[in-house]
């Protein structure tokens, strides 16, 4: 079946303006994850979704940053006003359910360059 | 908090020479253990987990994992390398019980040569 899909795979945008990154998760999969992958500071949580719900924000860096789920599905991060330091690899992933012995399925990642 | 700690950013060994990745890991109850592979410019794939029962344990493309509490480790090895092997190499531990945040080492790169 079909792996957990994002998109765009890659966007470069302006220092100060809005991005969305989307993830569409394995069908099924009722727990989503978003996590960051720089150089600097290797792979971070960011959040995590049951359902629509996000019981564990403690990752999001600032309050430029905010995400979303829609119908236990699709989830989008947003991030606002972005800054130089925002760039990265921004990566989704999803598990069957809430338990955490249930493995993280990754998407590719967004590669997100703010120039 | 949990941490863990992969010694050697970079790995090089010899096509059909023993890989060892080490991986250390920081808790005071024993985690939910994770080797994951990512390859240039995609995601990271799973090759195996531990969470409970037998301590060895046997992921894909050949790779296996040993669970040592005594040790808090959690060293990934394959006994004869292939040069698709090149790849970063990830470590993770996640809580267990409800479903929790995964914790990266900082990677491994390893490089095959002939």
């Amino acid at each position: 079946g079909a792996g957990v899909s994002q998109s765009p795979s890659n966007k470069v945008t302006e220092k100060g303006k809005d991005v969305e990154l989307r993830c569409d998760p394995i069908s099924g999969h009722t727990a989503l994850y978003w996590y960051r992958q720089s150089l600097g500071q290797g792979l971070e949580f960011l959040i995590y979704f049951q359902g629509n719900s996000a019981p564990d924000k403690s990752g999001l860096p600032s309050d430029r940053f905010s995400a979303e789920r829609t119908g236990g599905s699709v989830s989008t991060l947003t991030i606002q006003r972005t800054q130089q330091e925002d760039s990265a690899v921004y990566l989704c992933a999803s598990s069957l359910g809430p338990h955490s012995n249930q493995p993280q399925h990754f998407g590719d990642g967004t590669r997100l360059s703010i120039l | 908090a949990q941490s863990v700690t992969q010694l050697g950013s970079h790995v090089s060994v010899s096509e059909g020479a023993l890989v060892l990745l080490r991986c250390n890991y920081s808790s005071s109850v024993p985690p939910y253990l994770f080797w994951y592979v990512q390859y240039p410019n995609q995601g990271l794939q799973l090759l195996l987990k531990y969470t409970t029962g037998a301590t060895l344990v046997k992921g894909i493309n050949g790779f296996e994992a040993e669970f040592k509490k005594s040790e808090t480790s959690f060293h990934l090895t394959k006994p004869s390398a292939h040069m698709s092997d090149a790849a970063e190499y990830f470590c993770a531990v996640s809580d267990t019980g409800t479903a929790s945040k995964l914790t990266f080492g900082t990677g491994t790169r390893l490089q095959v040569t002939l």
